[in-house]
């Protein structure tokens, strides 16, 4: 089963509003991470927040963690058609295996 | 460059012909993974390696085999590929573990008819 899970599946908005993304996940994790997929693309690193940090930004992106609730959010602001892309979140299991597993991801369109 | 490179980027073939897609990266790494993605069904990990040597299945690894015989080098292996290994594959890797951040090739699109 995944052990991440964005929602919403999907997102519009227009350029310049902020984009928020979720992603659940279901065991205890060492940390979380954001990524970006340009449509057929290989995917691209955005941020990595450790399990023991809340908030953690980098430009335009913040990311929340909530260890209590299992969820991260990966807010956007003021997006750009350049931000037309799907985005995943991805977890390790903490004392489990090296595997990390990637939700189904968020599908984001920035309408110009 | 820094790079995850995959070869071949898009391959046609038949059911039962064995094929192999290459994966190499030129940064040192010592993790190294494959996964598939499909649509509805996000990114899946079908194996992963620590290192040279050191290899161990992922969520759905069955119908494929990998080795690491050098650290730069992860290839895929389809013995006997069935259509439901039609799918868009991605090799990745990173410093040392799975926790840390990913570098991804650009993909490789399989079909199998």
């Amino acid at each position: 089963s995944q052990q991440g899970e964005e929602d919403p599946q999907a997102l519009s908005i227009q350029e310049g509003e902020n984009a928020t993304m979720n992603c659940s996940y279901k065991t205890s994790i060492n940390n979380l991470q954001w990524y970006r997929q340009n449509s057929g693309r290989g995917l691209v690193h955005l941020i990595l927040i450790r399990s023991n940090e809340r908030e953690k930004h980098s430009g335009r992106l913040r990311v929340t963690l909530d260890t209590s609730k299992k969820s991260s959010s990966l807010l956007i602001t003021a997006s750009r058609a350049a931000d037309t892309a799907s985005y995943f979140c991805a977890t390790d299991i903490r004392g489990g295996s090296e595997k990390l597993v990637f939700g189904k991801g968020t599908k984001l369109t920035v309408n110009p | 460059e820094a790079q995850v490179t995959q070869n071949p980027r898009y391959l046609i073939t038949v059911t039962g012909k064995k094929l192999t897609v290459t994966c190499s990266q030129n940064m040192n790494h010592e993790y190294m993974s494959w996964y598939r993605q499909d649509p509805g069904l996000g990114l899946r990990q079908i194996y992963y390696s620590m290192n040279v040597e050191v290899t161990d299945k992922g969520d759905v690894p069955e119908g494929y085999k990998v080795s690491r015989k050098e650290k730069r080098n992860f290839p895929l292996i389809l013995e006997s590929p069935s259509p439901n290994q039609t799918s868009l594959y991605f090799c990745a890797s990173s410093l040392e573990q799975s926790n840390q951040p990913q570098h991804f090739g650009d993909g490789t699109r399989l079909s199998i008819l």
